[in-house]
């Protein structure tokens, strides 16, 4: 199947310090990409949609300015989050799909903490 | 509004015992179903998935499902569970006719006892 990683798997970092978050698509080209949270044993809740080329879909209540998406090749989405505080601590899981594909592929997640 | 319900929050279940996970959803269209399994601190295997067809689905790991419409449910099912079952079970729908963004369910976490 379909490959995704992630990069880092795990930071820690001081408040106020981005962290920047990468998802690649290992063996295929990956026109869309996802952006989940998952907060400790909670579901994963979306939070922004990105299009290669194009800017983010970002959910309600997620702060676009915040969570810096940036999907700017076919293999490659990035997350930043700017000025992280302590509450944005937290499982960060990317997944892609490719053109005319319905199933989206996950990595294996990556978990942020702020201090 | 779209929404996934997995009633249990916590099953145990003994090695070599049978396991049914259930999953409702509501939505009006027609879904695109999944079942997705995440071990502790990983990401998610995608287990199977239902598009159309066959209502009875066949997955990895000899996992099943099967959709109901008439139900709105979409129930995980395995005739043995072995140890290595143990872990955090998602049932997703898919929001649109490309199947993109995934609404999931609260997950039911999977225990297997000796």
């Amino acid at each position: 199947g379909a490959v995704v990683s992630q990069h880092p798997s795990r930071v820690i970092c001081k408040s106020g310090t981005s962290v920047k978050i990468e998802c690649r698509s290992l063996d295929f080209q990956a026109t869309t990409m996802f952006w989940y949270r998952q907060f400790p044993k909670q579901s994963l809740m979306l939070m922004a949609t990105s299009n290669e080329g194009s800017k983010a879909t970002y959910e309600q209540g997620v702060e676009k300015d915040k969570f810096l998406i940036n999907h700017a090749s076919l293999t490659l989405s990035t997350l930043t989050v700017t000025s992280a505080h302590p509450e944005d601590s937290s499982f960060y899981i990317c997944s892609a799909r490719g053109l005319r594909e319905e199933t989206q592929y996950f990595g294996p997640g990556t978990r942020l903490l702020v201090l | 509004a779209q929404s996934v319900t997995q009633p249990d929050i916590h099953i145990t279940v003994s090695e070599g015992a049978s396991l049914e996970l259930r999953c409702n959803y509501s939505y009006g269209a027609t879904p695109y179903l999944f079942w997705y399994v995440q071990s502790p601190g990983q990401g998610l295997q995608l287990l199977l998935k239902y598009f159309s067809g066959d209502t009875l689905v066949q997955g990895i790991k000899g996992f099943e499902a099967e959709f109901k419409r008439s139900q709105s449910s979409f129930n995980l099912r395995k005739p043995s569970v072995h140890w290595s079952d143990a872990a955090e079970y998602f049932c997703a729908v898919g929001l649109n006719q490309a199947g993109t963004a995934l609404i999931f369910g609260k997950g039911t976490t999977l225990s297997v006892s000796s």
